[in-house]
């Protein structure tokens, strides 16, 4: 099983700034690395996926980045309706599975 | 417009069974690969089953035997067969649509359906 590890837990930042999300994986996963993010109460949003591809909808604020083992989402100015929690998952091999997730709160 | 709505989830006894189903609309499913996704209380996700387009199933380890994941095409609908239940199976149940052709990347997710095994 690939094991997803996300950093940081928590990100503490406020509105207009850059946030930065790293995700890594315990073996190579070429770029099959998907991004989503979770509001409480609410279902998954697909964001990226294949590292670096913007779902439909997807603001552009949203960018996505890396391959292998090292990945990032970036949100280059951040709007109060992001503050969320994000989760990587890879599909390169069965089982899926999911990071544990980072945390974006308002400083 | 695409939806997704679990049903079935609700308080069992451990050892007990359940059947969650998810009812889809706006498109056909049988055309998607379709998974179960969970979230345990305050805790992250966790994918559990899931079926391709054509039918390949797939589980993770700790519910094999356990689990099975179906399809009904003729009402369009995805459902998992839960037996066996234990405590650590508590938790909101998702499913989700294939995104296009991609196995594994999920656009459209349901509200969830939560199973709570006590």
């Amino acid at each position: 099983e690939i094991v997803l590890t996300q950093s940081p837990a928590t990100l503490s930042l406020s509105p207009g700034e850059r946030a930065t999300l790293s995700c890594r994986a315990s073996q190579s996963i070429n770029y099959y690395l998907t991004w989503y993010q979770q509001k409480p109460g609410q279902a998954p949003r697909l964001l990226i996926y294949d590292a670096s591809s913007r779902a439909t909808g997807i603001p552009t604020r949203f960018s996505g980045g890396g391959s292998g083992t090292d990945f990032t989402l970036t949100i280059s100015s951040l709007e109060p309706e992001d503050f969320a929690v994000y989760y990587c998952q890879q599909r390169a091999n069965w089982p899926l599975t999911f990071g544990p997730g980072t945390k974006v709160d308002i400083k | 417009e695409a939806q997704l709505v679990e049903s079935g989830g609700g308080l069992v006894q451990p050892g007990g069974s359940l059947r969650l189903s998810c009812a889809a609309s706006g498109f056909t499913s049988s055309s998607y690969a379709m998974s179960w996704v969970r979230q345990a209380p305050g805790r992250g996700l966790e994918w559990v089953s899931g079926i391709s387009k054509s039918g390949n199933k797939y589980d993770v380890d700790s519910v094999k035997g356990r689990f099975t994941i179906s399809r009904d095409n003729s009402k369009n609908t995805l459902y998992l067969q839960m037996s066996s239940l234990r405590a650590e199976d508590t938790a909101v149940y998702f499913c989700a649509k294939g995104y296009t052709t991609y196995d594994g990347v999920f656009d459209i997710w349901g509200h969830g359906t939560l199973v709570t095994v006590s």
